[in-house]
């Protein structure tokens, strides 16, 4: 089966603590994308990267990080720079054709500040 | 330029009544509507989109309708069931760009 799959499902970090977030999809889809999720505030883009080894912030990226070393792999780390990082995250590929294009999602990664 | 506007923010329909859900936008370079529905816990999944070359596109009980004057679009849920019952997200954007995210609405469908 072809997705996104995000893990760990449920995280916890400690103050102070760096966390990274796993996204690994096998759509073959060149761009990828993490966005935070807050109640009420819809998604917000943290970084996207549209090929290998190569990435641009979005709209929150201040105390986050990422990689793209392979097309496969996207991961996220939450550093101890961000004061709030209590959020659900969202991973997201593009795809694109001549008919349409859209963004296939994983199933998140709920983390929480202990 | 880059904002999609949503509304409502939130939405309780009886069962069997029509739900409805706005956006606007500002980029007349968007060329692509999507729109998602994300159920508690899991991520957004593309529920149907339309592209401006049509005022209307329909899949089952789910319809967009689009005004590329006014810069608006909507969904509209006929026969709405408790199963419905989620967030919805509309979206826009241009080929090979990324997808600029409403705010979200938050159906629930009372039975």
């Amino acid at each position: 089966d072809g997705g996104i799959t995000q893990s760990p499902k449920y995280l916890f970090r400690k103050e102070g603590q760096n966390v990274t977030l796993s996204c690994e999809q096998n759509l073959n889809h060149d761009a990828m994308y993490w966005y935070r999720q807050d109640p009420g505030q819809g998604l917000r883009l943290i970084y996207y990267s549209q090929i290998v080894n190569d990435f641009q912030k979005g709209d929150i990226a201040e105390g986050y990080s990422v990689s793209r070393e392979k097309k496969e792999s996207f991961p996220l780390t939450v550093t101890s720079a961000q004061k709030n990082p209590t959020a659900f995250y969202l991973c997201a590929s593009r795809h694109w054709t001549a008919i349409n294009y859209g963004y296939t999602f994983g199933s998140g990664t709920r983390l929480t500040v202990v | 330029q880059q904002q999609v506007k949503q509304s409502p923010q939130s939405l309780i329909v009886q069962k069997g009544g029509i739900s409805i859900i706005n956006c606007a936008y500002e980029n007349t370079a968007f060329d692509y509507f999507p729109w998602y529905q994300q159920f508690p816990g899991k991520g957004p999944a593309l529920l149907i989109a339309i592209r401006p070359d049509v005022s209307e596109k329909k899949e089952g009980r789910f319809t967009i309708s689009f005004n590329k004057s006014a810069k608006q679009f909507s969904l509209h849920i006929m026969d709405s069931q408790p199963g419905d019952s989620a967030t919805y997200f509309c979206a826009a954007g241009h080929s090979g760009g990324k997808l600029i995210f409403g705010q979200g609405t938050e159906l629930s469908v009372k039975p």
